[in-house]
Order: C-alpha cells, then sequence, then structure tokens
C-alpha cells in the first residue's frame, strides 16, 4: 500500500496555465509534506513545503493547498514556463527531519 | 541553494563486488540519509545517520549495508556483496538539524 500517492503519473499544460499536481497520504502522523522538484540526471530539489498546522503556503508562482481531514494536498504552479518542465514529488515525514516517504512523482510538460 | 556532491555518478560493477558510494555532504549539516531509486519508481528511503550512529534504516537496507562517515569527511554506503537487485540511482541528502533535507545528483550503480 504506497503511503504517498500522485494520482497523475503525467501532465501537460500550456505555457501561462496553471498546473495542479495532487497528492494524498494514508499516515495521519505525517505532518511535513515538502515537494521536491527534478530534473533529468539531477537529484531532487526543494521547492516549496508545507506543515499540517497550515491550509496554504505560497512562494512566487509556487502554492500548496492542504487539506488534512481530506489527507490530500495539491502543488499549483501558476503562469506555467516551459523551463517548469520537470518531475515533481510530493513526499511527506512524521517531523521535519525524518525519513522522507515519496510519492510516485508527476512528469510536468509545459508547451510553449 | 545548499550543495551536496556524490561521487562517482556512475558505477558498473559485477556481482558480488564491493561498491563504496561517497557522499560529500552541505558542510554544517547534521544529519545524513541515503535514499534508493530504481528506475521508474519511487524513491525509498534507506537508512539515517547522526552524530556517528544510525538512527532509522528501512528494510531495503540490508545486512550486506553500511554506512559511516570516518573522519567528518564523506558520508559512504558500502554495499559488500552486491547483488543484481541493487543497481538503482542512490540518493544522499542532508540536513543542518531536523529540517530540510538536501539531495545529491545521485549515483547510478549497475549491478552486472
Amino acid at each position: 500500500q504506497q503511503q504517498v500517492r500522485q494520482s497523475s503519473q503525467s501532465l501537460t499544460v500550456w505555457e501561462g496555465e496553471t498546473a495542479i499536481l495532487n497528492c494524498s497520504y494514508e499516515n495521519s502522523a505525517f505532518d511535513y509534506f515538502p515537494w521536491y522538484q527534478q530534473f533529468p540526471g539531477e537529484g531532487p530539489a526543494l521547492l516549496i513545503a508545507i506543515r499540517s498546522v497550515s491550509d496554504k503556503k505560497e512562494d512566487g508562482r509556487f502554492t500548496i493547498f492542504f487539506n488534512k481531514r481530506e489527507k490530500n494536498l495539491s502543488l499549483h504552479i501558476k503562469d506555467s514556463q516551459p523551463g517548469d518542465s520537470a518531475t515533481y514529488f510530493c513526499a511527506a515525514s512524521a517531523n521535519a527531519g525524518a525519513k522522507l516517504t515519496f510519492g510516485g512523482g508527476t512528469r510536468l510538460t509545459v508547451r510553449p | 541553494g545548499p550543495k551536496v556532491l556524490q561521487i562517482p555518478s556512475h558505477q558498473i560493477i559485477d556481482m558480488g563486488q564491493m561498491v563504496t558510494l561517497n557522499c560529500d555532504p552541505v558542510s554544517n549539516h547534521l544529519y545524513f540519509y541515503w535514499y534508493k531509486q530504481i528506475l521508474g519508481q519511487q524513491m525509498e528511503f534507506l537508512v539515517n545517520f547522526y552524530n556517528g550512529k544510525v538512527m532509522e534504516k528501512s528494510k531495503l537496507f540490508k545486512d550486506q549495508f553500511s554506512v559511516e562517515r570516518p573522519d567528518g569527511s564523506y558520508f559512504t554506503l558500502k554495499i559488500q556483496p552486491t547483488a543484481l537487485e541493487d543497481s538503482a540511482v542512490y540518493f544522499c541528502a542532508s540536513s543542518l538539524l531536523k529540517d530540510t533535507q538536501y539531495f545529491g545528483p545521485g549515483t547510478r550503480l549497475l549491478v552486472l
């Protein structure tokens, strides 16, 4: 049973659109949710993270919406750019610094 | 952002041989992690390490695996002996405290 699940393996949007990447989790003990961006041949890079005490976290074009009751969260990328084309991983941990449990990733393609 | 380096980037070895994967974590970080990613699958936690000791390990961290950070230099993952199923990309991560984990670019290990 996957503890962290990303509903779409791939997503394609047009430049300028808002990309929405979804994630759900099973373990109620998870309280820290980072999103990582990964380009081919590179390691994951932290994009934005949220703790379960919040329901929204915004950083520039990136926003996380978090629903603790439903155990799901989503990453919104506003004004998508071709340079945002990458794989995005949702991850979770029971406390920051503990092991991260990763979702399967969503490969985002932004078409110009 | 903070950089984690991994050496080598690629390694090909014969089954049964020993391999050591090296990680150069962010200089002032105190917590260290290894994750494994098999092609097309989720990234999975192997082990984390603090103050010279393994804090937690997963079922994937077999008896043939060991980690150490001698003299505060590289954080290493040693596999002895290797098996075919050890072929994967291994990512090292580090964090200052129990907070954001920064990942290296990975070592691609192929066991023949």
